[in-house]
């Protein structure tokens, strides 16, 4: 199935620096979604996008919707280690059952 | 509070021993999903049920089913499970009619499969 182009796959910071990661895809969505999911536990929400150029912030995450509506960022300031997890990206086109088209996760590490 | 709940959190199986998992929701959402995540990888949907409407993917094996006996129940049925169908098992429910515009899936805690 689709997957959306998720970067970095990866990182390793340091506790309290500051952490972007992206989403693009090559066709439009209409929702862009967020989740964060710890080992053994399933996706939890973080920020939902619904209006190109909507920019959300929730504690200390921050998100945009592309004005292109093509693309979707997530910022973390000053991280923290229970920032510990993989980030997902998601996408929705919208219609009856508005499926999810996954990013390919982001492995967030933060050494206290 | 409203969730979504999954039992059990940790199943085992034989390979070949049917299996089934169970989903249940608060929310009255009238749709429940199904997805299957193996490791480093992003969850893969398996079917979905808008009301009592089934919903199978495509790409989907035989060998998965589901029920939805009611508005707050899904079942996973796995008819003869195999190695490789070790995995987590993640139920999701939405609610499109309330919220079309804004609707968004919200995950139960999973389900970790082991078949031996």
């Amino acid at each position: 199935g689709q997957q959306l182009n998720q970067s970095p796959q990866s990182m390793f910071i340091q506790e309290g620096e500051d952490v972007s990661m992206n989403c693009t895809s090559s066709s439009i969505f209409n929702t862009w979604l967020w989740y964060k999911q710890d080992p053994g536990e399933g996706p939890v929400l973080l920020i939902a996008l619904y209006k190109a150029g909507e920019l959300t912030s929730n504690g200390r995450l921050t998100a945009q919707f592309g004005i292109t509506r093509k693309d979707s960022f997530l910022n973390i300031s000053a991280s923290i280690p229970s920032d510990v997890g993989i980030y997902f990206c998601a996408g929705q086109r919208g219609g009856a059952t508005n499926k999810l088209i996954f990013g390919t996760g982001t492995l967030l590490a933060v050494q206290p | 509070d409203a969730m979504v709940i999954q039992n059990p959190r940790y199943q085992v199986t034989q390979f070949g021993k049917p299996v089934t998992l169970s989903c249940s929701q608060t929310l009255n959402h009238n749709v429940m999903y199904w997805y299957q995540q193996k490791s480093s990888q992003a969850p893969k949907l398996l079917f979905h049920y808008y009301d009592k409407d089934f919903n199978n993917e495509a790409d989907t094996p035989d060998n998965f089913q589901s029920r939805r006996p009611n508005t707050s129940f899904c079942f996973l049925d796995i008819r003869s499970p195999g190695l490789g169908d070790a995995a987590m098992y993640l139920c999701a429910t939405s609610n499109p009619i309330a919220a079309p515009s804004t609707d968004t899936q919200y995950f139960g805690p999973g389900t970790r499969l082991t078949v031996l």
